[in-house]
C-alpha cells in the first residue's frame, strides 16, 4: 500500500519559516492536499493541487511538490498555526493520508 | 453557511452494528463527492470510504471492505455509513467531508464528527 512518511514534529519560533515535509513514491506525480487540525477540532484544508490555497486561508501557507516530497511551509509562523499538519493524495479511487506531523511554536 | 453535521455514533459491542448519518446544508449536495474519515483518539486521519454524487461506484479502504457501507440520499442531503461487524480497532471518531469539485479529491468541508466506541 502506498505511505506518505511525515515528520512527527516540528519546532519553529514566531516569526520564523516552518516546513513539514511528506514523501511518497513519485509524490511529485500526484495531486497532493494539505490539511490543519488543531486540538479538538475537525481538518481545515489549507493547500490543494499541490499550491493553491483555499478562499480565508492566510498567504503564509504555500505549498509545492516535486520528485518524492512535498512540502507545506508557513513563513512569518505564528502562535495561531500550532497545529497537527496532515498531507494527503490518492491512488486510484482512494485517498491516502500522512501520518501527521505536529507543529510547535516555541 | 456551507455544513455537515454527523450522527449516529455510540457505545456497541464487538460484532454488532451502527449507522452513521451526515447532512449536509448550504451546499448542493446532489453535486458533491462525499467521503467518511476517521481517527482513533491521539492518532491521524484515515480514510475510510468514498461515493460519488450519483451514488454508485464506491470505494473503500482495505480494512473495512466487506463489513462498511456508505450510501446517500439526495433526496434528504444526508450521507450515510453503516457498520457492521465492528471491531474494537473501529473506535473513532467518524468525520463526513465534502470533496471538492475540481477532481483531485482534497476535502474542503468537513464536520465536527461522531465518536464510535466498540467495546464490550
Amino acid at each position: 500500500s502506498y505511505e506518505l512518511p511525515q515528520p512527527p514534529s516540528v519546532s519553529v519560533s514566531p516569526g520564523q519559516t516552518a516546513s513539514i515535509t511528506c514523501s511518497g513514491d513519485k509524490l511529485g506525480d500526484k495531486y497532493v492536499c494539505w490539511y490543519q487540525q488543531k486540538p479538538g477540532q475537525s481538518p481545515v484544508l489549507v493547500i490543494y493541487q499541490d499550491t493553491k490555497r483555499p478562499s480565508g486561508i492566510p498567504e503564509r501557507f504555500s505549498g509545492s511538490n516535486s520528485g518524492n516530497t512535498a512540502t507545506l511551509t508557513i513563513s512569518g509562523t505564528q502562535a495561531m498555526d500550532e497545529a497537527d499538519y496532515y498531507c494527503q493524495t490518492w491512488v486510484g479511487s482512494t485517498a491516502v493520508f500522512g501520518g501527521g506531523t505536529k507543529l510547535t511554536v516555541l | 453557511e456551507v455544513q455537515l453535521m454527523e450522527s449516529g455514533g455510540g457505545l456497541v459491542q464487538p460484532g454488532g452494528s451502527l449507522r452513521l448519518s451526515c447532512a449536509a446544508s448550504g451546499f448542493t449536495f446532489s453535486s458533491s463527492w462525499m467521503h467518511w474519515v476517521r481517527q482513533t483518539p491521539g492518532k491521524g486521519l484515515v480514510w475510510v470510504s468514498r461515493i460519488p454524487s450519483h451514488g454508485s461506484s464506491t470505494t473503500y479502504a482495505d480494512s473495512v471492505k466487506g463489513r462498511f457501507t456508505i450510501s446517500r440520499d439526495n433526496g434528504k442531503n444526508t450521507l450515510y455509513l453503516q457498520m457492521n461487524s465492528l471491531r474494537a480497532e473501529d473506535t473513532a471518531v467518524y468525520y463526513c467531508a465534502r470533496e471538492g469539485n475540481r477532481g483531485t479529491m482534497e476535502m474542503d468541508v468537513w464536520g465536527k464528527g461522531t465518536t464510535v466506541n466498540v467495546s464490550s
